[in-house]
Parts: C-alpha cells; sequence; structure tokens
C-alpha cells in the first residue's frame, strides 16, 4: 500500500522568501513517480512538478524544486523567491508503476500563506 | 486549449436522490479519473479509465456509486440514493496516458455536490 504523509497543516513565508513544504511516502513498489499539485481558494488543481523514482537529479520548474532524499523516503518542495500568489493549498501525491495503480495517493496538503 | 471540463459546476440535491455528474477530458487523453475531495481533506481516488481496458473501481466507496466512459471520451460519474456523507467536491482528471508512467493528471474545476 502507498501512503502520503505531510505534517505541516499550514506554513507562513514572507514574499521573497524561499520555503520548503515537508512531504514524506511510503511503497514497498521499486518504481514510483511523485507530484506535487496547488490548489488555490478557486479549487482547481494545478500540476507543479513530477519526480521519477529512478531519475539521478532532483526535477525543477521554474521557482519550484523537488528535495528528493530517496533513502528518507521524502520529496519536499522548494519555492523560492515566494510570490503573494503562491498562497494556497499543496499537495504531494504518488503513483506506483508496478502495482499497476495509476490512480494518485494524495496527502492531506499543506495550507500556505505569504505575507507581503 | 480546451483543458478538462465538468458539470455542473454545483449540484445540491435531497438525500435519496441520483446525481450524474460528468466530465469531457482533454482531447486525446487516453486516462481519466474520478477522485472525491471532502472539506479540508485530500483527493481520494474513486475510479480509473485507461482506453478500452477494464476500469479500476477500486476506490468506488460503495455500490451506489458507479461510472461509465463512452466512446473512450466524456465520462458519468453516478450516485444514487445520495446520502449526507457524499456531500463533497468530484474531481475529474485526464492524463496523456497512465499516471505511473509519469504523465501529469490535468484536473477538471470539480463539482460541488451538497446533498440536503
Amino acid at each position: 500500500a502507498q501512503k502520503i504523509t505531510q505534517t505541516q497543516p499550514g506554513m507562513f513565508v514572507q514574499e521573497k522568501e524561499a520555503v520548503t513544504l515537508d512531504c514524506t511516502y511510503d511503497t514497498s513498489d521499486p518504481s514510483y513517480g511523485l507530484f506535487w499539485y496547488k490548489q488555490p481558494s478557486s479549487g482547481e488543481m494545478i500540476f507543479l512538478i513530477y519526480q521519477g523514482s529512478y531519475d539521478q537529479q532532483n526535477a525543477t520548474e521554474g521557482r519550484y524544486s523537488l528535495n528528493f532524499q530517496k533513502a528518507r523516503k521524502s520529496a519536499n518542495l522548494v519555492i523560492s523567491a515566494s510570490q503573494l500568489g503562491d498562497s494556497a493549498m499543496y499537495f504531494c501525491a504518488m503513483a506506483a508503476r508496478q502495482t499497476g495503480a495509476n490512480n494518485l495517493f494524495f496527502g492531506t496538503g499543506t495550507r500556505l500563506t505569504v505575507i507581503p | 486549449g480546451a483543458g478538462v471540463s465538468q458539470s455542473p459546476s454545483n449540484k445540491v440535491t435531497e438525500k435519496g436522490k441520483d446525481v450524474e455528474l460528468r466530465c469531457d477530458p482533454i482531447s486525446g487523453h487516453t486516462a481519466l479519473y474520478w477522485y472525491r475531495q471532502s472539506l479540508g481533506q485530500g483527493l481520494e481516488f474513486l475510479i480509473y479509465f485507461q482506453g478500452n481496458s477494464a476500469p479500476d473501481k477500486s476506490g468506488l466507496p460503495s455500490d451506489r456509486f458507479s461510472a461509465e466512459r463512452t466512446g473512450g471520451s466524456v465520462s458519468t460519474l453516478t450516485i444514487q440514493r445520495t446520502q449526507q456523507e457524499d456531500s463533497a467536491v468530484y474531481l475529474c482528471a485526464s492524463s496523456f496516458r497512465g499516471t505511473s508512467g509519469g504523465y501529469e493528471q490535468f484536473f477538471g474545476p470539480g463539482t460541488r455536490l451538497t446533498v440536503l
């Protein structure tokens, strides 16, 4: 079974500073993918970044980077130079390859608030 | 280009009534997913369609829930004899192929279901 844990229900960050949102996961599958999604107050889910379990380098997408520590089973999201528009819920999710499960298992989310 | 669309955006119904929720995936996407998000919670997987294969129904919470996908495109999620605990936002997503291959899911805006 897969499990995603996000231990920070809420986080605050000053505008223009960097922030790290924690995510740990548990799976017995050697091959899996990790995703981060952003959900603003409008409700839509916006894909941010993806990390494959066999990827050698940490994924980066603009101001987003994923700090992937496979041995610790963590996949923290780092947002650099925070902007007011970054205020939203952030969800970490996982899909396991070998079990054939294509659905995403989501964590409970972290609410990020960017302070001006 | 057109994203995933869902209708209706809001649905209020009385306990015991049946409801149908519709999802139009992105054209060309073979995989389609339904999720449920209860207030303040993460997303809960319901069902997954991939091409012409039998759907993965492992997330459906009860036999009151069913879904179909016609012609490999539009999908309808049906909830029979609705209960108050069915109140949630129902999100549909599609991806080019299965997510376990690393393809991100694109989400629709959701249908907010309220059962009185």
